[in-house]
């Protein structure tokens, strides 16, 4: 079935500094891909979405590539702000374990911006 | 914001009882899901509806059923809870093409069993 694996956390950085967090799915077929994102006491809000091979999901400051040679769909953003404290979630719809409006979701990263 | 809400905000209950919780949405979305959100698992699927009685189950089902008579209200029933099942629970719509539109998710609720 379809999984997806996100790095572990929590990540803590300082403001402005550059951020990556990795994630990588297993699926067949061509799966949609996405991140979420989470502010404390919230639900989760899309962040961005890439819906085939190449494509690159951009929003706030944030962007992802598809990389289907790879099965990855890694998030990163050049300068981190205080109010990006958050957790993401990576997620897929679609592939090969389940119909096409379902979303796998990853663990969640925890990320935390000190002044 | 798309039109969600979830009631109640907060339950605590005792092991054994039923527990109701219910997602009204004013979208008019085809699609409504049932997420548990739990550490170190990220948010499972529960259950979800493609249209008015119509419902299937998601990978962590046992324990749980749904209800579906509008198109506006979801209804997530624990018939005899269970500590495990205290967790956050997040209610999610989608609109009519599943391959490009996105789930938009309610505040959440969030279940203690004790």
């Amino acid at each position: 079935g379809d999984s997806v694996t996100q790095m572990e956390g929590p990540v803590t950085l300082s403001e402005e500094a550059f951020l990556t967090i990795n994630c990588t799915y297993t699926a067949t077929g061509y799966p949609s891909l996405f991140w979420y994102v989470q502010y404390p006491g919230e639900g989760l809000q899309l962040l961005l979405k890439a819906t085939k091979a190449d494509d690159k999901g951009s929003n706030k400051g944030f962007e992802a590539t598809y990389r289907k040679e790879t099965t990855s769909f890694h998030l990163e953003k050049g300068s981190v702000q205080v109010s990006d404290s958050a957790v993401y979630f990576c997620a897929l719809r679609g592939g090969s374990g389940g119909s096409n409006y379902k979303l796998t979701f990853g663990k969640g990263t925890l990320l935390t911006v000190n002044p | 914001d798309a039109g969600i809400t979830q009631s109640p905000r907060h339950k605590v209950t005792e092991t054994g009882t039923p527990v109701t919780l219910r997602c009204h949405q004013t979208e008019n979305h085809r699609y409504m899901y049932w997420y548990r959100q739990d550490p170190g698992h990220g948010l499972r699927l529960i259950h979800y509806s493609y249209g008015v009685k119509d419902t299937d189950k998601g990978e962590v089902s046992d324990g749980y059923s749904v209800s579906r008579s509008k198109t506006e209200d979801f209804l997530l029933t624990l018939e005899s809870a269970t500590s495990s099942q205290t967790s956050v629970y997040f209610c999610a719509i989608s609109d009519l093409d599943p391959l490009v539109g996105e789930q938009f998710f309610g505040p959440g609720t969030r279940l203690t069993v004790l």
